[in-house]
């Protein structure tokens, strides 16, 4: 089992590019989730996903968008990227449709995104 | 407004003690508490979830204790190794909205 895969590890972008932050699970959960980490500011949901087809948009989701075309992979998309979006990212997933009640998180690695 | 609390400053001890971390809230009603270890340059990795109708959940080495009316957790880590410096993560399930929220984490040093 590989658990949460996030790819690429690093990136850096300029503003107003455009790329997509990938995210697979191999353990067939059906709650995925992507979070932003900045430094005194925790963990902040930016979207998440209940399931194939469904999706849903957490704390922080302007300039990102997301699909779930399929259980295992959930892409983040950001569109036009600003400097304000320097952060590191995480993916996660959970067995259960509710995150954080008897199904906890499991994260990926995170990809580490700089935007000049 | 809501508010997770938890120690911003670092939990520098010594090896063989123990480890008290603390996570308070305001204005939720949570009806789940994590706790979540994250090691530099890696994604938090799960340690333990109590319920808001437990008061103390253990786990070999490690204990959780929430009080619903102090709005606190306590984390203790007993006979603290090197090993077990990292950042410790408290999250919530908000009984209102059912989201997961996260606290910005504690830093551990065990000192040899």
């Amino acid at each position: 089992n590989a658990g949460v895969t996030q790819t690429p590890k690093f990136q850096v972008l300029k503003t107003g590019q455009s790329m997509t932050l990938q995210c697979a699970q191999d353990m067939n959960h059906e709650y995925m989730s992507w979070y932003r980490q900045d430094p005194g500011m925790g963990l902040r949901l930016i979207h998440y996903s209940v399931g194939a087809g469904i999706t849903d948009q957490g704390e922080v989701p302007n300039g990102y968008n997301v699909s779930r075309s399929t259980t295992e992979d959930f892409p983040l998309r950001l569109l036009s990227a600003a400097p304000s979006q320097t952060s590191v990212y995480f993916c996660a997933s959970s067995y259960g449709v509710h995150s954080g009640r008897d199904s906890p998180l499991h994260f990926g690695n995170g990809t580490r995104l700089t935007v000049t | 407004s809501q508010k997770i609390e938890q120690n911003s400053e670092a939990l520098n001890i010594q090896e063989g003690k123990t480890a008290t971390l603390t996570c308070n809230y305001t204005n939720y009603s949570p009806a789940y508490l994590q706790w979540y270890r994250q090691d530099p340059g890696r994604g938090p990795v799960f340690l333990l979830l109590i319920r808001e109708n437990e008061k103390e959940k253990r786990k070999e080495r490690l204990k959780v204790t929430f009080d619903t009316t102090l709005k606190q957790s306590l984390f203790h880590i007993t006979a603290s190794q090197p090993a077990d410096s990292a950042t410790y993560l408290c999250a919530l399930t908000s009984s209102n909205t059912g989201k997961l929220i996260f606290g910005q984490g504690t830093t551990l040093q065990v000192k040899p």
